[in-house]
């Protein structure tokens, strides 16, 4: 089975300007969420998605990071404008529940910012 | 709330010597428990996962962890360490569909 994909793998923006992720998930994953990874630490969830409704926005800096998933399938993480403190590799999971309720995330490659 | 602790920032073994991580968490549900290990500038791999059934989880590359309620303790083991096992681990918690990190341990295998 295809794996989550994100693109772009790499950019490098100056700050203040903005700047969009895009990924799809794996075929059929109704959980969609968004993880910054800082360099050293490990990933913070941002955004939960199930289907196209917002399951946890709470850690989301909604001043300036903005999410959607409009059709409940592939998903657009944006920032504007960009700090240099949102340097970091930003990750896509899916997720879906198995037969006994169990659910387990599958991670994309993510896409790593630099500010400068 | 959940959380999780992973008590080493850094291990180092030597090649075929037994490697320990150690995680703790805390959670207001019973959670499922995950190892993910993250090679440099590769994805998030899954090593293991306990979702309530047997309390020795065996994962891939030899590695393997056991949930300990009574010690909300999910340490992972692997009898030989190898030089490709040089990465970092991740210990997650996840209660009702999210997923929340440790800090993670950076493991380094010596020749």
């Amino acid at each position: 089975e295809a794996g989550v994909a994100q693109s772009p793998r790499y950019k490098i923006i100056e700050k203040r300007q903005s700047v969009a992720f895009w990924c799809n998930p794996i075929s059929g994953h109704a959980t969609l969420y968004w993880y910054q990874q800082i360099l050293g630490q490990g990933p913070k969830l941002l955004i939960q998605f199930q289907n196209n409704g917002v399951v946890d926005d709470s850690q989301l800096p909604k001043d300036r990071f903005s999410a959607e998933r409009l059709k409940g399938v592939d998903s657009t993480l944006k920032i504007q404008p960009a700090k240099l403190e949102d340097s970091a590799v930003y990750l896509c999971a899916s997720s879906s529940r198995d037969v006994r309720g169990n659910t387990e995330a599958f991670f994309g490659q993510g896409t790593r910012l630099t500010v400068v | 709330a959940q959380s999780v602790t992973q008590l080493d920032s850094h291990v180092s073994v030597s090649e075929g010597t037994p490697v320990l991580l150690r995680c703790n968490y805390s959670s207001s549900y019973s959670p499922s428990l995950f190892w993910y290990v993250q090679h440099p500038n590769k994805g998030l791999q899954l090593l293991l996962k306990y979702t309530s059934a047997a309390t020795l989880v065996k994962g891939i590359n030899g590695f393997e962890a056991e949930f300990k309620k009574s010690e909300t303790s999910f340490h992972l083991t692997k009898p030989s360490a190898h030089m490709s096992d040089a990465a970092e681990y991740f210990c997650v918690v996840s209660p009702l569909a999210q997923f929340y990190f440790g800090t993670g341990t950076s493991l380094t295998v010596i020749p």
